[in-house]
């Protein structure tokens, strides 16, 4: 069976400081996807990253970073400087597999606060 | 532009009643998906369509219903409201298998 793991519940930080996001996943397929999805208070939900399990390379973007690791199962999300603006909750998904059902499995969610 | 739109935004309903929320997508994928947001749980899958006439459970389907008669709808049906629905509901919808998904706004549900 497929699992995401969010250990982190609630970060809070101050303005201006690094913060990473820890994503642990488990899955028996070879080929998977990785997702990241920001949900600010509004509510809404927004795609940030995709990434297959065929490429190990990290990603930046900005602010944000992400560092793929397929030997100990992790994404995990970095932001750079972080502002106020970044408060939200943060959720790690994975799809894919041998059944390719298109069904992302989400983990619990890491609420990240940054305080000015 | 293409979008996907869920209504209502916010209802409260009373127990053991039939409560339909709508979720209608303008980017013509087939793919579609309805879940739930609770507290300490995440995001978990209701169901799920790949296509018009097809639906499939997800892992928390017990007292809800859809139907897909067309590209663009995924309505959700509570067959009888309980209080253990009271939650967020998110349409969701994607152009390819693990491509990832573009949600709607949400539906702030209360049964009381």
């Amino acid at each position: 069976a497929q699992k995401v793991t969010q250990a982190q519940t609630e970060i809070s930080v101050v303005e201006k400081e690094d913060v990473t996001l820890d994503c642990v996943y488990e899955t028996r397929d070879t080929t998977y996807y990785l997702f990241w999805y920001k949900q600010p208070p509004s509510g809404e939900l927004v795609f940030l990253i995709r990434r297959n399990s065929f490429d190990e390379q990290n990603e930046i973007s900005g602010r944000y970073s992400w560092n793929f690791q397929k030997s100990t199962s992790s994404f995990n999300f970095t932001i750079t400087a972080s502002q106020v603006v970044d408060s939200a909750v943060y959720f790690c998904a994975l799809s894919g597999g041998s059944s390719n059902t298109g069904k992302l499995i989400f983990g619990q969610g890491t609420t990240l606060q940054v305080k000015p | 532009d293409a979008e996907i739109t869920q209504s209502p935004r916010h209802k409260i309903t009373e127990t053991g009643r039939q409560v339909t929320l709508a979720c209608h997508q303008t980017w013509n994928h087939n793919n579609m998906f309805w879940y739930r947001q609770d507290l300490g749980h995440g995001l978990r899958l209701i169901h799920y369509s790949y296509g018009v006439q097809d639906t499939n459970k997800g892992e928390v389907s017990d007292g809800y219903s859809v139907s897909r008669s067309n590209t663009e709808d995924l309505p959700l049906t509570l067959e009888s409201a309980a209080s253990s629905q009271t939650s967020v509901y998110f349409c969701a919808s994607s152009r390819d298998l693990n491509y990832g998904y573009t949600f709607g706004s949400g539906t702030r549900l209360t049964v009381v």
